[in-house]
């Protein structure tokens, strides 16, 4: 299996423009997690979902915050409209053998 | 509120000599704690875990203590090699409920 697939690993875009970031989770992991690091805050949970339905989205900051579980397979998190200090790694994760298997995370920079 | 805290931003120790990561917790209700390094550019990887029922794992280099009583968790890392240099991330959780991190250590191995 290929792990945990993100992109894009990188996104450089303007305030107010639309994010979308992607993950692909291990197949037959029945949860995904997405992760928000940064330095002051460290890893952040923002949404996590259990079989493709969200479970606790508790950490999302604000509604310009949204995040989608259309299938077993797919998974997106989108900010819009995006703002400065909405910059930081994003990491998307899914839970195996009593670990979290994560992806290599996608780095955003809004300008 | 952190419920998953971890107090030192960084850490330096000799190559060789013992790297001791701390990390404390408020929530009693945890019963699993995972250790996560954290590479520059990569994803969190999992480390080792222990279960509430246990006060002590160990995997080669690495052992992970529980102080339940103190709400209190440490990675050992003995003996400290060039490679461990990196961000430790302590997480925790309830059962199969969402994971909890901590804001990371960096630990740096001084040659």
């Amino acid at each position: 299996d290929a792990g945990v697939i993100q992109s894009p690993r990188h996104e450089v875009t303007e305030m107010g423009q639309e994010v979308t970031l992607r993950c692909k989770p291990i197949s037959g992991h029945n949860s995904l997690f997405w992760y928000r690091q940064t330095m002051m805050r460290g890893l952040e949970l923002l949404i996590y979902f259990n079989n493709n339905v969200p479970i606790d989205d508790s950490g999302m900051p604000e509604d310009r915050f949204s995040a989608k579980m259309p299938n077993a397979s797919f998974s997106t998190l989108k900010i819009q409209p995006s703002e400065p200090r909405d910059s930081a790694v994003y990491f998307c994760a899914t839970p195996g053998g009593g670990e979290l298997f994560f992806g290599e995370g996608s780095r955003l920079t809004v300008l | 509120d952190q419920q998953v805290k971890q107090n030192s931003p960084s850490l330096s120790v000799q190559e060789g000599r013992i790297s001791i990561l701390n990390c404390d917790y408020t929530n009693s209700m945890f019963d699993y704690f995972l250790w996560y390094k954290k590479y520059p550019a990569e994803g969190p990887t999992f480390l080792i875990s222990i279960s509430s029922i246990k006060d002590k794992n160990e995997d080669g280099r690495f052992t992970v203590f529980l102080n339940k009583s103190a709400k209190h968790l440490s990675l050992h890392i003995v003996p400290s090699q060039p490679g461990d240099s990196a961000v430790y991330f302590c997480a925790a959780s309830v059962g199969d409920d969402k994971i909890i991190f901590g804001k990371g250590t960096r630990l740096h191995i001084l040659p």
